[in-house]
């Protein structure tokens, strides 16, 4: 059974750091992973999906990068700002199928 | 934004009483998924659709059923709803993640059973 594990549950920092969001899963055996960011009151907004074939991905200020053997994934977040404050989520295929489970995301706050 | 339209938004209903989530897409994607959110569980698949009138299980089918009988909507009832179906309820819809395409979210169903 595919599980999805994601430390820090909640993360605080000062304006401008740099940061890192892990996510791990169980079966290694995953067509992609993907980022996800919700907001307080709304739905999921995708921010990045790797391909299992991808190291990384990049949008802006945000890397991801996936480790399909170590069944590891990190967001990397540059300079972050006050509006990154967020819930970030990671999800992964269960068992190939189309079916994704998500981890239960790092609440980031950033403050100015 | 992608086209997801869920109705309700918002309801109070009482325990056993029968309730129905909509969910509308305008893409035309092929896959449709329910999904509920609560503390200290994260997101969790009900059940999700990969055709009309084609649903499977998910992770917390018990006590919900779906249909599908066009390809834009995608229905969640509970048969009889109980105070721990209490939860945000999520619509998402995919043409397929395993081919690396994203999931996208609706905004979500508040139900609260008292």
């Amino acid at each position: 059974k595919q599980e999805v594990t994601q430390i820090p549950a909640a993360l605080s920092v000062p304006e401008g750091e740099n940061l890192v969001l892990n996510c791990s899963f169980t079966d290694s055996a995953i067509y992609n992973l993907q980022w996800f960011r919700q907001d307080p009151g709304k739905g999921l907004t995708s921010l990045l999906l790797i391909q299992s074939s991808q190291r990384e991905q990049t949008s802006g200020r945000l890397n991801a990068s996936l480790d399909k053997s170590s069944g590891r994934s990190t967001l990397y977040i540059a300079a972050s700002q006050p509006g990154d404050s967020a819930t970030y989520l990671c999800a992964v295929e269960a068992g190939g199928s189309e079916k994704l489970v998500f981890g239960k995301g790092t609440k980031l706050t950033v403050n100015p | 934004d992608a086209g997801i339209t869920q109705s309700p938004r918002h309801k109070v209903t009482e325990t056993g009483t029968p309730v129905t989530l909509r969910c509308h897409q305008t893409e035309n994607h092929r896959y449709m998924y329910w999904y509920r959110q609560d503390p200290g569980h994260g997101l969790r698949l009900i059940h999700y659709s990969y055709g009309v009138k084609d649903t499977d299980k998910g992770e917390v089918s018990d006590g919900y059923s779906v249909s599908r009988s066009k390809t834009e909507d995608f229905l969640l009832t509970l048969e009889s709803a109980t105070s721990s179906q209490t939860s945000v309820y999520f619509c998402a819809i995919s043409e397929s993640v395993t081919s690396g395409n994203t999931i996208y979210f609706g905004e979500g169903s508040w139900l609260t059973v008292v």
